[in-house]
């Protein structure tokens, strides 16, 4: 069973282009989680979503990023007219439907290093 | 903000037990506490959770204090492989994990 995938596991992008993270969860999840992490500090949660749903997108910045779970296909993170501040490492978990949500399997990252 | 409160740095001999503390003195009692780890700059990793009793599986011991204030992570037999930060957390259903800066646990010869 594969573990939670993400792609590319590193990304350059000039300041004001587009960046696209995507994370394929582990078999059998239909949770879906995005984390930040800024150089030197801990993760810090953006969204959680479900299939075609957004579930909570309380750590999300108000422009330029959204993110997506479509019914086939990985989960989507997009983050438009990219700025310094966006490098970061975006993580993204999964869980199975459970009422306890905790436990997360979490995938390599991507870096974002934006020039 | 993170609601647990731990110390930023320790060291453990190689082969000894390590013994991580966590306060959560606001944890609701729908809570768990979770403990997860991040070697190096890899994805966090899933330890251990428990609600208000003591749980044991193949990575770690977790103790929870009887008033669920606090609780300690114990790697039994430390290796060099288990240096990372370790971070304590409490979440209900929510699902959504707030991580604080943790412990950063570094295992010595």
């Amino acid at each position: 069973n594969a573990g939670v995938m993400q792609n590319p596991r590193h990304l350059v992008r000039r300041r004001g282009q587009e960046a696209r993270l995507r994370c394929s969860p582990m078999k059998g999840h239909s949770h879906v989680y995005w984390y930040r992490q800024l150089p030197e500090e801990g993760l810090k949660f953006m969204v959680y979503l479900q299939k075609e749903n957004i579930i909570d997108e309380s750590g999300m910045p108000k422009e330029r990023f959204s993110a997506e779970f479509p019914k086939e296909g990985p989960s989507i993170l997009r983050i438009q007219q990219v700025v310094r501040g966006d490098s970061a490492a975006y993580f993204c978990a999964s869980s199975p439907p459970s009422l306890q949500g905790g436990e997360q399997f979490f995938g390599p990252g991507t870096r974002l290093t934006v020039l | 903000d993170a609601k647990t409160t731990q110390p930023p740095s320790m060291d453990c001999a190689e082969g000894r037990a390590a013994n991580l503390p966590c306060n959560h003195s606001t944890i609701s009692g729908n809570e768990y506490v979770y403990w997860y780890r991040q070697i190096h700059s890899q994805g966090p990793q899933y330890i251990i959770h428990g609600l208000k009793n003591n749980e044991t599986n193949e990575m770690a011991s977790l103790i929870i204090t009887e008033d669920r204030k606090s609780s300690t992570l114990i790697l039994p037999h430390a290796t060099l492989r288990d240096t990372a930060v370790y971070y304590c957390l409490n979440t209900g259903t929510a699902s959504k994990l707030t991580f604080g800066t943790g412990t950063r646990l570094q295992v010595t010869l």
